[in-house]
């Protein structure tokens, strides 16, 4: 079964810190990996989608890196502001291709000014 | 474009009432799914759809039922709620398994 796991579960950081938050998985045999970010009363905003056949995805400050042979995945954020302020989730699909994801249960980011 | 529509915002039912949460979306995505998502578990699988017309079970899918008769609906059905189901549910969207999924603001639900 497919588990997926974030530590720890919440960061409290000063602005302008270079952060990296980590994502494990236990089954490496997965099809893609996403990191999403949810902001307080809100749903889940795709941040970026790592296919199997890459090591790495990069959007703005933002860079998420996949090594499926030690199952992990790491989001790097550049140069943190008080508004990167969220709680951040990994996702992997249950097995392969599957189309039911498996979520960790996040990390919860506050960036202080 | 309003991308995933969830309604209601926020409902409140009694122990034994049924309701239908609804889902839309306006992207043409073939892939639909449902989450409740609770404080210490996560976000988990309800039930999802790869099409009209095809429904499948996801981890937790006791109590809950669904449908797809479009390709741009896909409702939850609670048949008779029960307070273990107080929680937040999201319903998301995608074209593939490929491609990032797509989330709606949530359906905040209390039973009591």
């Amino acid at each position: 079964k497919q588990e997926v796991t974030q530590i720890p579960a919440a960061l409290s950081v000063p602005e302008g810190e270079n952060l990296v938050l980590n994502c494990s998985f236990t089954d490496s045999a997965i099809y893609n990996l996403q990191w999403f970010r949810q902001d307080p009363g809100k749903g889940l905003t795709s941040l970026l989608l790592i296919q199997s056949s890459q090591r790495e995805q990069t959007s703005g400050r933002l860079n998420a890196s996949l090594d499926k042979s030690s199952g992990r995945s790491t989001l790097y954020i550049a140069a943190s502001q008080p508004g990167d302020s969220a709680t951040y989730l990994c996702a992997v699909p249950a097995q392969g291709g599957s189309e039911k994801l498996v979520f960790g249960k996040g990390m919860k980011l506050t960036v202080n000014p | 474009n309003a991308g995933v529509t969830q309604t209601p915002k926020f409902q409140v039912l009694k122990t034994g009432q049924s309701m239908t949460l609804q889902c839309a979306q306006d992207m043409n995505h073939e892939y639909m799914s449902w989450y409740r998502q609770d404080p210490g578990m996560g976000l988990r699988l309800i039930h999802y759809s790869v099409g009209a017309g095809i429904t499948d079970q996801g981890e937790v899918p006791n109590g809950y039922n669904v449908s797809r008769s479009t390709t741009e609906d896909f409702p939850l059905r609670l048949l008779s709620a029960a307070p273990s189901q107080t929680s937040v549910y999201f319903c998301a969207s995608s074209d593939s398994v490929y491609q990032p999924q797509h989330f709606g603001d949530g359906t905040r639900l209390s039973i009591l």
